[in-house]
């Protein structure tokens, strides 16, 4: 089943941007994944599905600053305008046939 | 407005067993897959188990394969989580999932979660 790496921080200052990164695993490299943002103390947020092309479908209500894009087993979300609403967990999400896979998850500080 | 609200979460004995309900609205239930992931204090999200439309094709984590039993009443727009033969490694927020029409494990609502406790 595929393997979903990301790293464990990242900071910004506020209205900055940040691209933060999910590297799929050897073999699955075509994936598409999904994004999530889970604030402090609150459920997850879909934020938009990302196809191994750079195609991305966001969620609804999810503001024009979230964006995607991919290149080869990598794939980013990158957050423009960095908000201080914007400091959270961030995790990638993939599945094969039979099974769904989280990365470990980016947390966000905005500086 | 989609809407997920999970119930019946609380403290339970190891070796003991839970219920969990998530209520959904807003959306034609029978449509959508529905799924149940987890987070353990202080840890990401850990997928648990994944339901079709129809109930008809199940899906469980091997972590939880055996213990645990997924239902939903489509009659009721609820989805259930059986958890039997609980462990200390349960304890854990346990969250709703719709999935999106395109992929039964691409997770596109989320609910608020229930708690879950395992102690002694």
């Amino acid at each position: 089943q595929p393997v979903l790496t990301q790293s464990s921080s990242a900071s910004a200052s506020l209205g900055s941007s940040v691209k933060l990164t999910c590297t799929l695993s050897r073999g699955h490299s075509s994936y598409l994944i999904a994004w999530h943002q889970q604030q402090p103390g609150k459920a997850p947020r879909y934020l938009m599905k990302l196809e191994g092309s750079g195609t991305y479908n966001k969620g609804s209500g999810v503001p024009d600053r979230f964006s995607g894009s991919s290149s080869g087993a990598d794939r980013y979300l990158t957050i423009s305008n960095l908000q201080s609403e914007d400091e959270a967990d961030y995790y990638c999400e993939t599945w094969d046939s039979k099974t769904g896979v989280f990365g470990g998850g980016t947390k966000l500080t905005v500086l | 407005e989609v809407q997920l609200v999970e119930s019946g979460g609380g403290l339970e004995q190891p070796g003991g067993s839970l219920r969990l309900s998530c209520a959904a609205s807003g959306f034609i239930f029978s449509n959508y897959a529905m799924s149940w992931v987890r987070q353990a204090p202080g840890k990401g999200l850990e997928w648990v188990s994944t339901i079709s439309g129809s109930g008809g094709n199940i899906y469980f984590a091997d972590s939880v394969r055996g213990r645990f039993a997924v239902s939903r009443d489509n009659s009721k727009k609820t989805l259930y989580l059986q958890m039997n033969s609980l462990r200390a490694e349960d304890t854990a927020i346990f969250y709703c999932a719709r999935s999106d029409l395109i992929a039964d494990f691409l997770f596109d609502y989320w609910g608020q979660g229930t708690p879950v406790t395992v102690s002694s």
